[in-house]
C-alpha cells in the first residue's frame, strides 16, 4: 500500500522556469517530510526537509510546502538548470513504523530541464 | 562529511547462489537501512537496523536476511538468488531519530543481476 504518492512519473521544464514536483500522502501520523534527489547509477542525496509544524521551508532555489490538510507537498525549483535533470523521490516519516525511523518513498519524479 | 560505502557497484551472480552485499558507514550511526530501486517502484525497504544485532523487516523483506555484529556494518544476504530479485540495491545510514531528524544518507548503490 503505497503511502506516499508520486503521481507524475516524468516532468519536462525548459530551463530557467520553475519546476514543480508534487506529493501526496495518505497517512496522518508522518510528520517529517524530506526530498531526495537522485542521478543514475549514484546514491540519492538529500535535498531539503520539512517538519509538520511548518508550511514553508527554503533553501536556496529550492523551496517545500507543505498543505498538512491537504496532506499533500510540493517541491519548488526556482531558477530551473539543466543540472537539475534528475529523479526526485519525496519521503515521509513518522510514528507508524514500529520504531519510527524508517521512511516510506514515493515512486520518484524524473524532472528533464532543457536548456 | 557522512561516507556510507558498499562492497560492490556492479555484481553479476547466478540463480541459487549465496549473495553477500556489505555497506559500511562512518558516521557512528545507530541506523541502517536496506532499499532496493527497481524503475516505477521507487526506492523499497527491505530491512532495517537500528543498533547492533537488533533488525526489522521492512516492506519486502522475502528472500533477505541481513546481519549487524558491528555498528558500522550492515551485510545483506541473498539465500539463494533468483532473477526478480535483479535490482540497484541502495544501503543508507542515519542518526537515531528524533522527530525532527530523520535524514538518511545513501551509498552509491549496488546493481545486482541475476542470471
Amino acid at each position: 500500500d503505497q503511502q506516499v504518492k508520486q503521481n507524475s512519473p516524468s516532468l519536462s521544464v525548459q530551463e530557467g522556469r520553475i519546476s514543480i514536483l508534487n506529493c501526496d500522502y495518505t497517512n496522518s501520523m508522518f510528520d517529517y517530510f524530506l526530498w531526495y534527489k537522485k542521478y543514475p547509477a549514484e546514491g540519492p542525496t538529500f535535498l531539503i526537509s520539512i517538519s509538520s509544524i511548518k508550511d514553508k521551508n527554503e533553501d536556496g532555489r529550492f523551496t517545500v510546502f507543505l498543505n498538512k490538510s491537504a496532506k499533500h507537498l510540493s517541491l519548488h525549483i526556482v531558477p530551473s538548470q539543466p543540472g537539475d535533470s534528475a529523479v526526485y523521490f519525496c519521503a515521509a516519516s513518522g510514528l507508524h513504523r514500529r520504531s519510527g525511523y524508517a521512511l516510506n518513498f514515493g515512486k520518484g519524479t524524473s524532472l528533464l530541464v532543457t536548456p | 562529511d557522512v561516507k556510507v560505502t558498499q562492497s560492490s557497484r556492479y555484481l553479476v551472480k547466478r540463480t541459487g547462489e549465496k549473495v553477500f552485499l556489505e555497506c559500511v558507514q562512518d558516521m557512528d550511526h545507530e541506523n541502517m537501512f536496506w532499499y532496493r530501486q527497481d524503475p516505477g517502484l521507487g526506492l523499497r525497504l527491505i530491512y532495517f537496523s537500528y543498533d547492533v544485532k537488533m533488525k526489522e523487516k521492512g516492506d519486502i523483506p522475502e528472500g533477505y536476511s541481513v546481519s549487524r555484529e558491528k555498528k558500522e556494518r550492515f551485510s545483506l544476504i541473498l539465500e539463494s538468488a533468483s532473477t526478480n530479485q535483479t535490482s540497484m540495491y541502495l544501503c543508507a545510514s542515519s542518526q537515531i531519530a528524533g522527530i525532527s531528524y530523520n535524514e538518511q544518507f545513501f551509498g552509491p548503490g549496488t546493481r545486482l543481476t541475476v542470471l
